[in-house]
């Protein structure tokens, strides 16, 4: 069966210091991969996906970027962290039949 | 583009009441809808979608939802709440070819004993 993997669960940064999230893919190969970002009373905000190795769509300008080095991974990065940063970062992965995948999410907080 | 309007950030109801929870669209494509739920510091749980054929929607935990084209919605509803329903709840579209889900605002429902 296919699993998706997000680490790590909460992460605390000062401003200014880099970010490295990662998202792999188990059990499928070719998924359209999502970074989705969660603020406070927001909703989910699409901030990149991926339909292939080093394929990249951004949604939103921002401080952050994406990568996809491999088949089922997808990065998430930042240079230099910002307060507006903060939030709750989701991965996802897309099934055939249109159906989204979520994994267990990523809270940053930016200090 | 695609957009989704949930009406209501916060809805409270009783244990054993009806939930409705409302979800609006705009699509210039024939929409494909869906309804997630989150628990606190939790990723999201599909509980029911919408692609094509009947409009109305079996889900999870006794949810359902129906798709009105002349209206534009979606609303979800479940006949009778449960206090473990309290989570806040996602309406989300996508263009036929699922490229990319965008998500309205949520909706926190607290259920009352």
């Amino acid at each position: 069966s296919q699993t998706i993997h997000q680490w790590p669960a909460t992460l605390v940064q000062p401003v200014g210091s880099p970010l490295s999230l990662e998202c792999t893919v188990e059990g499928t190969s070719n998924p359209n991969l999502y970074w989705y970002r969660q603020a406070a009373g927001r909703g989910l905000q699409l901030l990149f996906y991926s339909v292939g190795i080093g394929q990249i769509s951004s949604e939103v300008p921002q401080n952050l970027s994406a990568s996809r080095p491999q088949d089922r991974q997808f990065i998430l990065s930042s240079k230099k962290l910002l307060l507006s940063d903060s939030g709750f970062y989701l991965c996802a992965w897309r099934k055939a039949d249109y159906g989204y995948t979520f994994g267990s999410g990523t809270r940053l907080t930016v200090v | 583009a695609q957009s989704v309007t949930q009406l209501g950030s916060h809805v409270s109801v009783s244990e054993g009441a009806l939930v409705l929870l409302r979800c609006n669209y705009s699509s210039s494509v024939p929409p494909y809808l869906f309804w997630y739920v989150q628990y606190p510091n939790q990723g999201l749980q599909l509980l029911l979608k919408y692609t094509t054929g009947a409009t109305l929607v079996k889900g999870i935990n006794g949810f359902e939802a129906e798709f009105k084209k002349s209206e534009t919605s979606f609303h979800l509803t479940k006949p009778s709440a449960h206090m473990s329903d309290a989570a806040e709840y996602f309406c989300a579209v996508s263009d036929p070819w699922g490229n990319k889900l965008v998500f309205g605002a949520g909706t926190i429902l607290r259920v009352k004993s």
